[in-house]
């Protein structure tokens, strides 16, 4: 079973600094790796998959990076809706998924 | 543009089952993986199974094993999530998300609007 953890738990960021999150894999997943955004009470949002496509619609502050088991999530010049939960999922198996325990992104 | 459609908010007793629908429209239903997602209050997302629904075939987390059973219904769209053997620690919110690409295990997108199961006496 391929485990996900993120760091950090949360993250205090000033609106309009940058934010660096991470999420490393127990084993390698390529690059089936994507990221989500849930803002409090909606359903996740599709940021990127692939490990560094964005979604369609999804503003280009927003870059993922990273292949095997190391990947990052870059927000640049945070807006005030960007402050959420982030989540990392892997898709590297058949028929099976793995979600990160999620990093906060709160305002300082 | 696929959308899904979950069924309402569910009030369960304990060690009863739930069964929770998502319909999908406005795209292919059959060669997608369909999964359930599920969220406790103030915890993260977990993946709880999945179907392909053309090929009948499912996989599931192993801390579900025994208790979850997903279907599909290839004839309206809908697939199926049934937990049983309820208990307080399954009160969570229950999202279906269908897999982005025919493939066995693409990234998932788009997502259900969410079901809220509350398990209490």
């Amino acid at each position: 079973e391929i485990v996900m953890t993120q760091s950090p738990a949360t993250l205090s960021v000033s609106p309009g600094s940058r934010a660096t999150l991470s999420c490393r894999a127990s084993q390698s997943v390529s690059s089936n790796l994507a990221w989500y955004q849930q803002r409090p009470g909606q359903a996740p949002r599709l940021l990127i998959h692939g490990a560094s496509t964005r979604a369609t619609g999804v503003p280009a502050r927003f870059s993922g990076s990273g292949s095997g088991t190391e990947f990052t999530l870059t927000i640049t010049s945070l807006q005030s809706e960007d402050f959420a939960v982030y989540y990392c999922l892997q898709y590297d198996n058949w028929l099976t998924w793995t979600f990160g325990q999620g990093t906060k992104v709160e305002i300082k | 543009q696929v959308q899904l459609v979950q069924s309402g908010a569910e009030v369960k007793k304990p060690g009863s089952s739930v069964k929770v629908s998502c319909k999908a429209s406005g795209g292919a239903f059959s060669t997608h993986a369909m999964t359930w997602v599920r969220q406790a209050p103030g915890q993260g997302l977990e993946w709880m199974g999945g179907i392909i629904p053309f090929l009948r075939r499912t996989n599931h987390a192993q801390k579900f094993q025994g208790r979850v059973t997903i279907t599909a219904d290839e004839s309206t769209n809908t697939a199926y999530m049934e937990l049983s053997s309820l208990t307080s620690e399954d009160t969570a919110i229950y999202y279906c998300a269908r897999g982005a690409s025919p493939d066995y295990s693409p990234w998932l997108d788009p997502w259900g609007q969410g079901t809220l199961v509350t398990v209490s006496s």
